[in-house]
């Protein structure tokens, strides 16, 4: 089935520090999307991507959270300043027409 | 409320016997989605059942609409089974609301 890939699957960052995690969706995926799950919680939206604009995104989605996709490359999710709590796995999706979502296998965030 | 319950929290299979798992939403969904996660945590797409029955392997999904709730169907269960089953539901936002998942272990 469709691939969605996540680099990398393990990041170890200092806090303070920025950090850019990445995601090459579907290839023919429009919208896009940041779920984050803390360790044996439950899995949270984080923020929804369309035609280069964020659509909708949820209070864990801080300030110091930001998401773009340039030229059509990587869809990012940058984290600056990182802080202790931001350490999660990190889920990226796409979808054609916001119908079945198609997850990445996930970018475990430590910041230490 | 949560918006989407799951039960049982957990479960406890020998190798061979069928699994059956439970999804219950608040509000009409739009989407439906099950969902495998792995005990190192990576996740990944089972089925996609907003209405009616799917079937794929060994793996069955009906989900009643009207009655809002859904299931999935393990048939001849593996040890490698064994992991979190995740529902979740998409009410006209575009965006996924997960339940808290089915632990299932499954015992050789």
């Amino acid at each position: 089935g469709p691939k969605v890939l996540q680099i990398p699957s393990h990041q170890i960052i200092d806090m303070g520090q920025m950090v850019t995690l990445n995601c090459d969706p579907v290839s023919n995926h429009l919208y896009f999307y940041w779920y984050k799950q803390i360790l044996g919680q439950q899995m949270e939206f984080l923020v929804n991507f369309y035609n280069g604009k964020v659509m909708e995104k949820s209070k864990l989605f801080k300030d110091q959270f930001s998401v773009e996709r340039p030229d059509g490359s990587y869809f990012t999710l940058k984290i600056q300043p990182t802080a202790l709590e931001d350490s999660a796995v990190y889920f990226c999706a796409s979808s054609s027409r916001r119908d079945t979502l198609y997850f990445g296998a996930g970018t475990r965030l430590s910041v230490l | 409320g949560q918006q989407v319950q799951q039960s049982p929290a957990s479960l406890v299979l020998q190798e061979g016997e069928n699994a059956e798992l439970q999804c219950n939403f608040s509000s009409t969904a739009t989407q439906l989605q099950w969902f495998y996660q792995s005990p190192g945590g990576s996740l990944v797409s089972l089925l996609s059942n907003p209405s009616g029955t799917k079937h794929t392997g060994r793996l069955t999904s009906t989900t009643v609409t009207k009655e809002r709730r859904s299931s999935l169907h393990i048939s001849s269960s593996q040890t490698t089974d064994s992991g979190t089953y995740l529902c979740a539901i998409d009410i006209y936002t575009g965006k996924l609301t997960f339940g808290d998942g089915t632990v299932l272990t499954v015992k050789p």
